[in-house]
């Protein structure tokens, strides 16, 4: 099956700082997406990328899906985007995502 | 437009007992996607219904089944409950497959 991978694996961010983070897969996928979890738990849905780039507010999203990699871009950092950054990918028609171990992101004040 | 909705919240249950877990999708999303996450694991695909029939099946035991029903509400049934099945139970639905995936707030299981 696909394997995800994504780096670093933990980041810690002053406000207002800008940050990369990166997502390889193993194969060739038609559904990349990346998620935020939030302290609570909650799964909040980023960017449906499976190829290009995508801009939302301060969140941007490139794919490369010919060199298998993702990446996604925080600028100014808050307080708020601390928590968890998943990236899943999958293949084929169906729904079936496979998870990468996230990226831990901590910004401080 | 709600989100998805699962219930309950938060479970605890005893080892050998068997436990389902339900999930309303978005409305108009026709496919429901389970997910179980734990510390060691992570987020780990159970299974995805489209249209009442399972398309996809994740590595996990036949003690974890699922359904869809006609209005595209899914449960998730886990039977004979062991100690690592203690999780958070994640349910996403999208319009139709290979569509963004939108979690609801999950169930978390204990058992203990």
């Amino acid at each position: 099956g696909i394997q995800v991978e994504q780096s670093p694996p933990d980041l810690i961010l002053q406000e207002g700082a800008n940050s990369t983070l990166r997502c390889n897969f193993s194969d060739s996928v038609n559904n990349l997406q990346w998620f935020h979890q939030n302290p609570w738990g909650q799964l909040i849905n980023l960017f449906y990328i499976p190829s290009g780039t995508k801009q939302n507010g301060r969140l941007s999203a490139t794919t490369v899906a010919t060199e298998r990699y993702s990446l996604l871009y925080i600028s100014s950092s808050q307080t708020t985007d601390s928590g968890v950054y998943f990236c899943a990918a999958g293949a084929g028609t169906a729904s079936k995502l496979t998870f990468g171990t996230g990226t831990r992101l901590q910004v401080t004040l | 437009k709600a989100g998805v909705t699962q219930t309950p919240r938060y479970l605890i249950k005893t080892r050998g007992q068997q436990v389902t877990l339900s999930c309303s999708p978005i409305s108009g999303h026709r496919s429901v996607s389970w997910y179980q996450q734990t510390p060691g694991q992570g987020l780990q695909f159970l299974f995805e219904y489209f249209s009442e029939t399972q398309r996809n099946k994740g590595n996990f035991p036949g003690r974890f089944s699922g359904r869809q029903f006609s209005n595209s509400r899914s449960e998730m049934n886990v039977s004979t409950l062991e100690l690592g099945d203690s999780a958070l139970y994640l349910c996403a639905s999208s319009l139709v497959e290979a569509t963004p995936l939108h979690f609801g707030n999950g169930t978390r299981l204990t058992v203990t």
